[in-house]
């Protein structure tokens, strides 16, 4: 079955205890990328990757790193994770690389809570 | 800044009774507007692209349009499984890469 996989879905960690989240595709997509959705603010978008060792910034990057190392693996790092960062956090894949119109899959989402 | 609004934040819909969902927008270079769907717990999942003014899409009870400002979800008879929040998104223009700006949703109940 085609989907987006990320993992865990739910997580409760300490302030500054390094986490990492996982996501996984298996649709051979080129572009990723992670969004973090807050009640009222919609969804919005952390860092994305064009393909594989091409990441860049999105809207709020700040606190987050990731990597692509492979096509199909891009995981959320979060070296010193704050409670601002707790949050529900979607990882979403696409097709190609190019900035053509495509629909994003998205994941089942990770739920973050940073005491 | 590129933004985009939606409203209602929430409707409150008997079965039957059909409505409208805005999605408002103000960007610097349009490539696409989105619609998804998106239930308790889950992943939004896509219902519509529309990339023109006057163009529309239609999906069951589901039918979005679009002008050069707004969008709409029009839901005509809705069911009870037609409950979950509905967002859009709007695919901008820029020199590097993928640039999708979400608006906040609005969650819809459709009471039997």
């Amino acid at each position: 079955e085609a989907q987006v996989t990320q993992n865990p879905r739910y997580l409760i960690t300490v302030t500054g205890k390094k986490l990492t989240v996982t996501c996984s595709q298996n649709m051979n997509h080129e572009y990723m990328s992670w969004y973090r959705q807050d009640p009222g603010l919609g969804l919005r978008q952390i860092y994305y990757s064009m393909n594989v060792e091409v990441t860049d910034k999105g809207d709020v990057p700040e606190g987050y790193k990731v990597s692509r190392k492979e096509k199909r693996n891009f995981p959320l790092i979060l070296e010193s994770p704050s409670p601002n960062q707790t949050s529900l956090y979607f990882c979403a894949s696409s097709p190609t690389r190019t900035t053509t119109n495509e629909k994003l899959f998205f994941g089942s989402g990770t739920q973050l809570s940073v005491l | 800044e590129d933004q985009v609004t939606q409203s209602p934040e929430a409707l409150r819909l008997q079965e039957g009774e059909s409505s409208s969902l805005n999605c408002s927008y103000t960007v610097s270079g349009l490539r696409g507007l989105f619609w998804y769907r998106q239930d308790p717990g889950k992943g939004p999942e896509f219902l519509f692209t529309l990339y023109s003014a006057g163009e529309e899409k239609e999906k069951e009870r589901l039918k979005a349009t679009l002008t050069k400002k707004e969008s709409f979800l029009h839901i005509t008879a809705p069911k009870p499984e037609d409950s979950a929040t509905y967002l859009c998104a709007v695919h901008l223009f820029n020199n590097y890469g993928q640039n999708f700006v979400f608006g906040p949703g609005t969650r819809l109940s459709v009471l039997p």
